[in-house]
């Protein structure tokens, strides 16, 4: 595997059920992040990670819960998730010394659909 | 807080001909990075070029180039000899070079560009 991958990449669940996304990074890279795109939005910033700390969250519901077991893993636990969820979750990883230049590599995403 | 805007919510050009979307944006900060993503209906966000705003060159990938104006805080995009696989939403985004995240700061993205390619 290269780049940045994601799993599963698509999910239905209730709103009573408990589900995680996963992201994982094979780029050697230090920080990950989770954005949500939803339907005429822009991307927005949900949860930082820089060397396995979280640095910020962008008030985030609690229902949403990040984890950040090493620099290459990045999960995101979801329960009792409202209908409004529903959206694209991307993950992204970045280098944060001079040498990344600020860029973050995307994965492909999760379509999650909340029923 | 930054923010970012793309005025064009949807381009159509001729395959071959030149094409440019247009973003601003508005910060308080001299040293910042500035970013175009490209998704195509696979949804994959892919960097298609990026400048840092310290240089004072407009940054350029083969088709792909910016034309950079730091004082108007504009950043457009212009593909030359649009191809069909150029069909994409298109994202401007910034980011901060010298935020609180030490170096993990998360992008501002616009609402993006859809863009057309006539065969």
């Amino acid at each position: 595997e290269t780049g940045v991958t994601q799993t599963p990449r698509h999910l239905v669940m209730g709103m009573t059920n408990k589900k995680s996304l996963k992201c994982e990074q094979h780029l050697g890279h230090n920080a990950m992040y989770w954005y949500k795109q939803s339907a005429k939005k822009p991307l927005e910033l949900m949860f930082v990670y820089s060397l396995e700390e979280r640095v910020e969250n962008n008030s985030v519901p609690s229902r949403f819960s990040p984890e950040c077991p090493n620099s290459s893993h990045l999960f995101l636990h979801l329960h009792t998730l409202q209908p409004e969820d529903s959206a694209l979750y991307l993950c992204a990883s970045s280098q944060t010394d001079d040498s990344g230049k600020g860029t973050q590599y995307f994965g492909p995403g999760t379509r999650l659909t909340v029923l | 807080a930054q923010t970012v805007t793309q005025s064009q919510p949807e381009m159509s050009v001729q395959e071959a001909e030149t094409v440019t979307l247009s973003c601003t944006y508005d910060t308080s900060e001299s040293d910042y990075y500035l970013f175009w993503y490209k998704q195509p209906p696979s949804r994959q966000m892919i960097l298609v070029i990026r400048q840092e705003a310290y240089k004072q060159q407009n940054a350029t990938e083969n088709r792909f180039s910016v034309n950079f104006q730091k004082a108007a805080k504009s950043f457009s995009l212009k593909i030359s000899d649009s191809q069909l696989g150029d069909a994409a939403m298109y994202f401007c985004a910034y980011r901060s070079a010298a935020g609180s995240g030490g170096g993990a700061d998360g992008l501002t993205f616009g609402k993006g560009t859809h863009l057309i390619i006539q065969p």
